[in-house]
């Protein structure tokens, strides 16, 4: 089946550095991937959906310059925290569809920032 | 109201059991549904995947969908441990667009 590759599984970083997540797909192409913040005990929250070759497109209320978002291949997108908060520290996602069946998750990246 | 309501539990249910997992939401223009599974600090796991109204069933997992009444429900027979997890319910308007999530119902199977 699909596969979605996440890394790193887990991260601690310090206040104010930068943190980047790969989202790999491993056995198939993703013009799409999407990024996903999920808070312990909530929902998956959509944070930005990330596109290939060209811009992402965030929700609304996230901030595009500190989640920087770069698609540079059909199966590799990157999520960057940058200049972190502990706010920020939270459980990241990455998701993608292949071309037949349901989104396929990766196995998220918990990121905790001291 | 949300888009997509799921009553969040926990539900316990003892080993063995049928279990059932609802969700409701109120737009109509949702055609795709969808059950992921999702254990404690892992990514969510897909466990059905179906196109407007109608029964699909895998293994002891049958997801049905009422587009007439925009409801949803997972069921799983013979229930195990290792079935406890949350369970989300995700809908999309169509096949490639963004999908969104219920809020999960924890879900534990007591042996």
């Amino acid at each position: 089946g699909a596969v979605v590759s996440q890394h790193p599984s887990w991260v601690i970083c310090k206040s104010g550095t930068s943190v980047k997540i790969e989202c790999r797909s491993l056995d198939f192409q993703a013009t799409t991937m999407f990024w996903y913040r999920q808070f312990p005990k909530q929902s998956l929250m959509l944070m930005a959906t990330s596109n290939e070759g060209s811009k992402a497109t965030y929700e609304q209320g996230v901030e595009k310059d500190k989640f920087l978002i770069n698609h540079a291949s059909l199966t590799l997108s990157t999520l960057t925290v940058t200049s972190a908060h502990p706010e920020d520290s939270s459980f990241y996602i990455c998701s993608a569809k292949p071309r037949a069946g349901g989104y396929t998750f990766g196995s998220g990246t918990r990121l905790t920032v001291v | 109201q949300k888009e997509v309501e799921q009553d969040p539990g926990p539900l316990s249910v003892p080993e063995g059991a049928i279990v059932s997992l609802n969700c409701t939401y109120s737009n109509s223009a949702f055609q795709y549904f969808m059950w992921y599974r999702q254990y404690s600090r892992k990514g969510p796991e897909l466990l059905m995947y179906t196109y407007s109204s109608g029964n699909k069933e895998d293994g002891r997992f049958t997801a049905q969908v009422d587009k007439s009444s925009k409801y949803i429900s997972l069921f799983i027979r013979d229930s195990q441990p290792s079935d406890s997890a949350t369970y989300l319910c995700a809908m999309s308007k169509n096949r490639d667009d963004k999908i969104i999530f219920g809020k999960g119902t924890r879900l534990h199977i007591l042996p």
